[in-house]
């Protein structure tokens, strides 16, 4: 069954600890993407990756870091440097070429109090 | 102005109408584009791709107008089931999408 996995689904953190959002796909593409959503509003790019050890930073990299050593796999880490973290965290991914459809997995809450 | 603009809504629509919006987009190189629906607090998921041709998927029907920029959705014979929120989906050049902040349709009985 083919698809793209994300866990936790909910993650409740202190301010000022690192934490590692996993993501992980079956899919065979070759891009990746992290996408942050506050309440209300849509989704705006933090990093994306379109091959394996290789990755750019979106519109909202800051406080943020990522890794792509294997291609099924995209970690993100939200820093204690995210001045609000508190989010919806959605990974997706997609081939390089055409069609371009981005594909996501279910997400994930973090809380950070 | 943003990239990719959208109605918020929400647009409350009686069961069984019909009901239309559009997503307005600033860069004239954009070339593809996509309807995605989102569900509450739930991932978005692809509705749909939208070819210069227009196209038409069951109730559901997209047009692009590229002199004037924008997309349509229109969605026909309208069930509750389609109460969610429509996220217009634009891409440039790269692999990099575009999202609108989505447009909220809440079908009612």
């Amino acid at each position: 069954d083919g698809g793209i996995t994300q866990s936790p689904k909910y993650l409740f953190r202190k301010e000022g600890q690192n934490v590692t959002l996993s993501c992980e796909q079956n899919l065979n593409h070759d891009a990746m993407y992290w996408y942050r959503q506050d309440p209300g509003q849509g989704l705006r790019l933090i990093y994306y990756s379109q091959i394996v050890n290789d990755f750019q930073k979106g519109d909202i990299a800051e406080g943020y870091s990522v890794s792509r050593e294997k291609k099924e796999s995209f970690p993100l880490t939200v820093t204690s440097a995210q001045k609000n973290p508190t989010a919806f965290y959605l990974c997706a991914s997609s081939t390089r070429g055409p069609p371009y459809e981005q594909y996501f997995g279910p997400g994930t809450r973090l809380t950070v109090t | 102005r943003k990239e990719v603009e959208q109605d918020p809504g929400p647009f409350n629509v009686p069961e069984g109408a019909t009901v239309a919006f559009n997503c307005t987009y600033s860069n004239s190189a954009s070339q593809s584009f996509f309807w995605y629906r989102q569900d509450c607090r739930k991932e978005p998921k692809l509705l749909m791709s939208v070819y210069s041709s227009g196209n038409e998927d069951g109730r559901f029907t997209a047009q692009l107008n590229r002199a004037s920029q924008y997309i349509s959705l229109l969605i026909r014979d309208s069930k509750l089931s389609d109460s969610a929120t429509y996220l217009c989906v634009v891409k440039a050049a790269g692999n990099k999408l575009t999202f609108g902040g989505g447009t909220r349709v809440l079908v009612k009985p």
